[in-house]
């Protein structure tokens, strides 16, 4: 089954720096990926995704980009700020089965210290 | 304002006892899910429904069972709970959409098992 993976699991940066969330997965079957930003002790929300037709695409300071040769995605978050810190998942969505579901990496925690 | 709410937020309860957590949407979304989070792991799939009395397993959902009789409510059930399924327990719903599949998720429930 699909498999998705991420690195770093963790980041610490300075307000203001850029960081950059890579993840990969397995299944040439995925088309869609959307990924969640979870703050401490919250719930998960939606911030970006992508299609499997797309390179790129831009949310404000989030930047995604989608490789779909290599199977590898980034998000690129600009100009940091402390409201960031959280912990970011990427996910893929499988449409191998009859409906399809979810595969969700480990999450990488990025720290935003002021 | 769309939203997803599960009872109760936190529970502690001995090993062998039976556990039900309750999940409500309001947003008519025919596909729901339960996951647990640990550390490390990102989100495990222990159930999908893909509407009422149509339950799906996901990848670890050995010592679960879920019940879907209305739309908007899903429940899961752990039957003489163990201390491994110490956990933060989230449900999400989602609406096929035009390939999408952004699933919206509920503030969790922390359970411990003693």
């Amino acid at each position: 089954g699909e498999q998705v993976e991420q690195l770093p699991s963790s980041l610490i940066v300075q307000e203001g720096a850029s960081v950059l969330i890579n993840c990969s997965y397995t299944d040439s079957a995925s088309v869609y990926f959307p990924w969640y930003k979870q703050e401490p002790g919250k719930r998960l929300q939606f911030i970006i995704d992508i299609r499997s037709n797309m390179e790129r695409k831009q949310n404000q300071r989030l930047t995604l980009l989608f490789d779909k040769k290599t199977k590898h995605l980034s998000l690129h978050i600009t100009a940091t700020q402390p409201g960031d810190s959280a912990i970011y998942f990427c996910s893929a969505f499988d449409r191998g089965s009859a409906l399809g579901r979810l595969h969700f990496g480990a999450g990488t925690q990025l720290i935003v210290i002021p | 304002d769309m939203k997803v709410t599960q009872m109760p937020r936190y529970l502690i309860k001995r090993m062998g006892e039976n556990v039900l957590l309750e999940c409500g949407q309001d947003m008519s979304h025919e596909t729901m899910y339960w996951y647990r989070q640990d550390p490390g792991l990102g989100l495990q799939l222990i159930y999908i429904s893909y509407d009422v009395d149509s339950n799906s397993e996901g990848d670890i959902p050995k010592g679960y069972r879920v019940s879907r009789k209305k739309r908007e409510h899903f429940s899961l059930i752990l039957d003489s709970a163990k201390t491994n399924q110490t956990s933060v327990y989230f449900c999400a719903s989602s609406s096929r959409d035009r390939g999408r599949d952004t699933q919206y998720f509920g503030p969790g429930t922390r359970l411990l098992v003693l």
